[in-house]
C-alpha cells in the first residue's frame, strides 16, 4: 500500500537537476512533498492536487498525474540546502481524513 | 508559527515496561498523528485522531494504543515494549480533517527498548 519512490538515493553537484518519481497502486487525492534534514523533522514543501497541477517552492516543482497515479518531484539548479530526505506522501481517494502514505524516502545529496 | 513539542528527543526503556510518549501542539489543530520512522521504510502511521477522545488506527496499530484528553495533547502508549518497537517515533499535527492541510512534525523521540 505504501507508495514506490524511486531513485532511493542520488548526488548531485551544485546546480544540477534531479527528479524524484513516486507512484501509488491506489487512485489518489491528493499528494504531499516533505523533506527531512538529517536530525531534524520533516517540514512541509508542496501539496498537489488531482488535475495535473504543478506548483514550486524555491526551484522545486512538482507535477501530479492523477491518472498515472504518479507524481514527481523536479529539483532544478540545486543547492547545497537541497540536501537531505524527499518524501512523498500521497492521499487515497478512499480517505476522507486526511491520511497520507508516506513513502520510503529518496535521500538527496548535494555536494560542492 | 506552529510548534509541536514531544516529551522527550531520547528514551531508553526495558522489554516489557509501560511506555508514554506526549506531543503537544500549540496552535489549536483538529488533527493529530503519530507515525514511526525506520530506516528504508518511511514513515509509517500508527495511530491518528480526528478530535478529542476519537481516534483512528493507522496502518501499523499493533503493540501500540493512544490517548487525547485534551485537544492539544495527543498520547502514544506502548503496553509491554517489545525489543522490535526501537525506532524513531514522530508526531505531526495538521489544522483540519482532509488531505489539504499541511501536517507540522515534532522533532521526534528516539525510543530503544533493551
Amino acid at each position: 500500500q505504501q507508495p514506490v519512490q524511486s531513485p532511493q538515493a542520488v548526488i548531485l553537484r551544485e546546480g544540477e537537476d534531479a527528479v524524484i518519481n513516486c507512484s501509488s497502486s491506489k487512485a489518489l487525492y491528493s499528494v504531499h512533498w516533505y523533506r527531512q534534514k538529517h536530525g531534524e523533522a520533516p517540514v512541509f514543501l508542496m501539496i498537489l492536487l488531482k488535475g495535473g497541477e504543478q506548483k514550486g517552492h524555491e526551484k522545486i516543482s512538482a507535477s501530479f498525474n492523477e491518472k498515472k497515479q504518479q507524481s514527481s518531484l523536479y529539483l532544478t539548479a540545486s543547492q547545497l540546502s537541497y540536501s537531505g530526505t524527499y518524501f512523498c506522501g500521497p492521499q487515497l481517494t478512499t480517505d476522507s481524513w486526511g491520511k497520507l502514505q508516506f513513502g520510503a524516502g529518496t535521500q538527496v545529496v548535494v555536494t560542492p | 508559527d506552529v510548534k509541536v513539542t514531544q516529551s522527550s528527543r531520547y528514551l531508553v526503556k526495558r522489554t516489557g515496561e509501560k511506555v508514554f510518549l506526549e506531543c503537544v501542539q500549540d496552535m489549536d489543530h483538529e488533527n493529530m498523528f503519530w507515525y514511526r520512522q525506520d530506516p528504508g521504510l518511511g514513515l509509517r502511521l500508527i495511530y491518528f485522531s480526528y478530535d478529542v477522545k476519537m481516534k483512528e488506527k493507522g496502518d501499523i496499530p499493533e503493540g501500540y494504543s493512544v490517548s487525547r484528553e485534551k485537544k492539544e495533547r495527543f498520547s502514544l502508549i506502548l503496553e509491554s515494549a517489545s525489543t522490535n518497537q526501537t525506532s524513531m517515533y514522530l508526531c505531526a499535527s495538521s489544522l483540519l480533517a482532509g488531505g489539504l492541510n499541511e501536517q507540522f512534525f515534532g522533532p521526534g523521540t528516539r525510543l530503544t527498548v533493551l
